[in-house]
């Protein structure tokens, strides 16, 4: 079957870094997503990885391994608007949309 | 009106009646999306609409019928739901189908609750 899986929670502190991981075990591979979500808000786009490497866009960036099916969110100098669901989605060779569950991320000052 | 608009933002309903939630996107996008999100689950794909046409539906029961009447508007009838269709009811649109990666966007939702 096809698989994303993203931790459940993650905890950090105001001003620091943190990484959210996805792997993914899909069949066939057309690119990957990142969106967040606010609670009780619609998810918005934050990145698309279709091909290996680090994308970086302001205080967020991501990062694919295509041979190892793994993803990253890396989220620099953080702010407590940053406390979201942060979801991963993996478009396979059909161009079906898989989404993870999300990693809801809590941020304390 | 810009984004995508979804109307009503909350709707309680029995399981015996007919209801419609309408979807609305001003982007001029050529795709449209229905999507079920539950607490702690992945969002799941229900429909989709690609120029106008179905071409994507994830086994949905029936008592959910979805009708795209023109590029910009979307709507899913309900009628004769369950408890457990309590949920998010997420509609979205992008410039292409899924095999074009593009980002989607989000409407707000309506959060559907069947007593």
């Amino acid at each position: 079957g096809q698989n994303i899986d993203q931790p459940t929670e993650m905890t950090a502190t105001e001003g620091a870094i943190v990484q959210i991981n996805c792997t993914y075990q899909t069949s066939g591979f057309n690119g990957l997503f990142w969106y967040q979500q606010h609670a009780g808000e619609a998810p918005t786009f934050l990145s698309y990885n279709v091909l290996d490497g680090l994308e970086e866009k302001g205080r967020f960036s991501s990062f694919l391994s295509r041979s190892k099916g793994y993803s990253y969110l890396l989220l620099k100098e953080l702010q407590m608007k940053d406390s979201a669901s942060y979801l991963c989605a993996v478009t396979d060779s059909n161009y079906q949309l898989i989404w993870g569950a999300g990693t809801k991320l809590i941020i304390k000052p | 009106e810009t984004g995508v608009t979804q109307t009503p933002r909350h709707l309680v309903m029995g399981m015996t009646n007919k209801k419609s939630l309408k979807c609305e996107q001003h982007l001029g996008h050529n795709a449209m999306y229905w999507y079920k999100q539950s607490a702690k689950k992945p969002l799941e794909l229900m429909f989709v609409y690609s120029l106008e046409e179905r071409v994507e539906n994830n086994s949905v029961p029936s008592r959910f019928s979805p009708e795209c009447p023109n590029s910009s508007h979307l709507f899913l009838h309900l009628h004769t739901l369950q408890p457990e269709d309590s949920a998010l009811y997420l509609c979205a649109s992008s410039q292409s189908g899924l095999d074009g990666g593009n980002e989607q966007f989000f409407g707000p939702g309506t959060r559907l609750t069947v007593l």
